[in-house]
């Protein structure tokens, strides 16, 4: 597609579910992030994959929060036995490399509610 | 200190003035910075990007760059009412192998028309 895909747009669940989080980057970007991104404040660092393999997960705030992307394009993150403080906007984002130097691109987000 | 700090605003500014933007950071190893807008209810788009001293120019944007005293900041020209957005600075920070962005938590900018 021509931007960063994420779905769904809302997700409402409640306490103690898992959710799961789809992105699908830019096509040929081999670099993908996640953030979460609270009210007023800038996108906040999760993880990284470079093709398959995740680099950096040292942002995911506990062993509730996995992410994967098998096949080195679509990635899921997935939160599990959900908390209200999980209520957020979740971004990805993808960029051509890891190098600092590549511009990160951001997909519309996931808004997560936790009931 | 966090490392990457930005004036929360709100900033107004009228229309068709210069709207001025500050961002500092703290890693002195820092070799690229990033500016995005986001509006409201949107996802952060990237308008400007420089790596090197000095200023880069965009259209009516323009980067500049101080490492030396680890300043950013971005400049709009001629100010428009869709100009109003929040401005995030980001910059590429070290996490083991990876190069993740540490955002500002963003400068709110309202253009009066």
């Amino acid at each position: 597609g021509a931007g960063v895909s994420q779905s769904p747009r809302y997700k409402v669940t409640k306490r103690g579910q898992d959710v799961a989080l789809r992105c699908d980057p830019i096509s040929g970007h081999v670099s993908l992030y996640w953030y979460r991104q609270a009210l007023g404040q800038g996108p906040e660092f999760l993880t990284y994959f470079n093709y398959e393999a995740q680099q950096d997960k040292s942002g995911l705030p506990n062993d509730r929060f996995s992410a994967e992307r098998p096949e080195g394009s679509i990635s899921t993150l997935t939160i599990q036995r959900t908390e209200q403080r999980d209520s957020a906007m979740y971004r990805c984002a993808s960029s051509g490399g890891g190098g600092g130097n590549q511009p990160q691109h951001f997909g519309d987000g996931t808004r997560l509610s936790i009931l | 200190q966090k490392e990457v700090e930005q004036n929360s605003g709100p900033l107004s500014v009228p229309e068709g003035a210069i709207a001025s933007l500050n961002c500092t950071y703290s890693d002195r190893g820092s070799q690229s910075f990033f500016w995005y807008r986001q509006y409201s209810g949107k996802s952060p788009e990237l308008i400007m990007f420089i790596y090197s001293n000095g200023d880069k120019e965009d259209g009516r944007f323009t980067a500049q760059l101080n490492k030396a005293s680890q300043y950013v900041s971005l400049l709009i020209r001629d100010s428009q009412p869709s100009d109003s957005a929040t401005y995030l600075c980001a910059v590429p920070t070290f996490s083991g192998s990876a190069r993740q962005l540490t955002f500002g938590s963003g400068t709110q900018l309202t253009v009066l028309p």
